[in-house]
């Protein structure tokens, strides 16, 4: 069965390091994949969408990579801030079908 | 604000009585998507409609759970008999133009507690 695995339930950075969130998947060929933003209490919020033909993806201080053969999504926050304490969720998709989300990575930046 | 609104937010209920759930999608947003939140997991997927046909359900979802969208417009999820099991939140998201079936938009949630 599918099966998505964030590197960690947590991560905790200090205020200005990159910040770097692994999501791996197996029994999937997504044709996409995203990331989420998620505060407590609230619905997650759309951040990035990568193709499976795309390497990498920028968007400010957000960089996404996605390698197939690997089956692995890289997400990475630059500069970091307090304010970027959240969960992150990736979440895979194909054209006509449901989302399947992952289990999320807890971050908090430390000022 | 994303657009998409739930009503309720909050919802406390006793083992074995029924509850609905409400979603208004973004109004350009053909597609619409029910999940399911437990503390510390991903959101997991429900069912989905396209306009007013359900297209998928999953097959985890038991048969105590029913969502129509009758207008394709807004949608409802009942949940019957509950149980304690089914304590979590229900999140509602939509996807259409002008941006795409990619990116999905959520709604705030409806928090259920089976006491």
């Amino acid at each position: 069965s599918q099966k998505i695995e964030q590197n960690s339930e947590a991560l905790n950075i200090q205020e200005g390091k990159t910040a770097t969130l692994t999501c791996n998947y197996t029994n999937y060929s997504p044709a996409y994949l995203q990331w989420y933003r998620q505060d407590p209490g609230r619905g997650p919020v759309f951040l990035l969408l990568i193709r499976e033909n795309e390497k990498e993806k920028r968007k400010e201080r957000l960089k996404v990579t996605f390698d197939t053969t690997l089956k692995q999504s890289l997400f990475h926050i630059t500069a970091s801030q307090p304010a970027d304490s959240a969960t992150y969720l990736c979440a895979l998709g194909n054209y006509g079908q449901n989302f399947v989300f992952g289990p999320g990575t807890r971050l908090s930046v430390l000022p | 604000d994303t657009g998409v609104s739930q009503d309720p937010r909050h919802k406390i209920t006793k083992r074995g009585q029924n509850v609905t759930f409400r979603c208004d999608p973004i109004s350009e947003h053909n597609r619409l998507y029910w999940y399911r939140q437990t503390l510390g997991q991903g959101p997991e997927f429900l069912t989905y409609f396209q306009n007013e046909a359900q297209l998928e359900k999953s097959r985890l979802l038991s048969d105590r759970f029913s969502a129509e969208r009758p207008k394709g417009s807004f949608s409802t999820l009942e949940i019957q008999r509950t149980e304690q099991g089914d304590s979590a939140m229900y999140l509602c998201a939509s996807t259409g133009e002008p941006r795409g079936y990619n990116e999905q938009f959520f709604g705030p949630g409806t928090r259920l507690t089976v006491l």
